[in-house]
């Protein structure tokens, strides 16, 4: 079982709708939880990152965090094409690493 | 704002040539990181270099070496390519060690091994 778990999708969601991403973890010794948007063939880009239980928001991007069920989650409201990318999520732990899942694939459909 | 830098952005090396991969960090960004990133796979730590000091190591083949120089860029060395070491290279820095600084990343170098 993976560290990090992700729905591998794709996930479809017309434009304007709102896009709701989802992660689990396995290690109990996580700390910071970090989401990247990654487009093919291109590096991963900071969306969010989240440390602490409840909600962060950032312009069109929520990100939560539910320690006691090692879930952390990802909205996007307002969903534009330009959100198609896949989403990875990832977390550190006692060690800076970044750990990841497997991702997303998120698509907005006109 | 300036980002990471990495080069050669496109390498192709044939089996058991060897290859440097640069990367050039945030400035004032002191912590290093590099991950691998094959098709369809997602990026899996390899070394990790805090003022100029290895801090981590993950899946890194022998084969593979890397430093952090006095001006904080660092180099990846491969040698005995693969075909299987084919895949994205991705550089990151961050601002600090403690695992709660957010890492950014490069544009990434693709090597090719044929």
């Amino acid at each position: 079982q993976k560290e990090v778990e992700q729905n591998s999708g794709p996930l479809s969601v017309p434009e304007g709708a709102i896009a709701s991403l989802n992660c689990t973890y396995s290690d109990r010794g996580s700390q910071s939880f970090f989401w990247y948007r990654q487009y093919s063939g291109k590096s991963p880009e900071l969306i969010m990152f989240i440390y602490s239980n409840g909600d962060k928001e950032d312009g069109r991007f929520t990100a939560q965090l539910n320690k006691a069920s090692q879930y952390v989650s990802l909205l996007i409201r307002d969903s534009q094409p330009s959100d198609s990318a896949t989403y990875l999520c990832a977390f550190t732990g006692t060690a800076s690493k970044l750990t990841f899942g497997t991702g997303t694939r998120l698509q907005v459909t006109l | 704002a300036a980002g990471v830098i990495q080069s050669p952005r496109h390498l192709i090396k044939e089996k058991r040539e060897t290859a440097t991969l640069k990367c050039y960090p945030i400035p004032r960004h002191d912590t290093v990181y590099w991950y691998q990133q094959g098709p369809g796979q997602d990026p899996q730590f390899l070394i990790s270099f805090y003022e100029k000091m290895q801090s981590d190591k993950g899946s890194i083949p022998d084969r593979f070496s890397a430093q952090q120089f006095s001006d904080y860029h660092s180099e990846l060395n491969m040698s005995s390519l693969e075909l299987g070491d084919s895949a994205l290279y991705f550089c990151a820095s961050s601002p600090g060690l403690v695992g709660g600084y957010e890492q950014y990343f490069g544009p990434g170098t693709r090597l090719t091994v044929t």
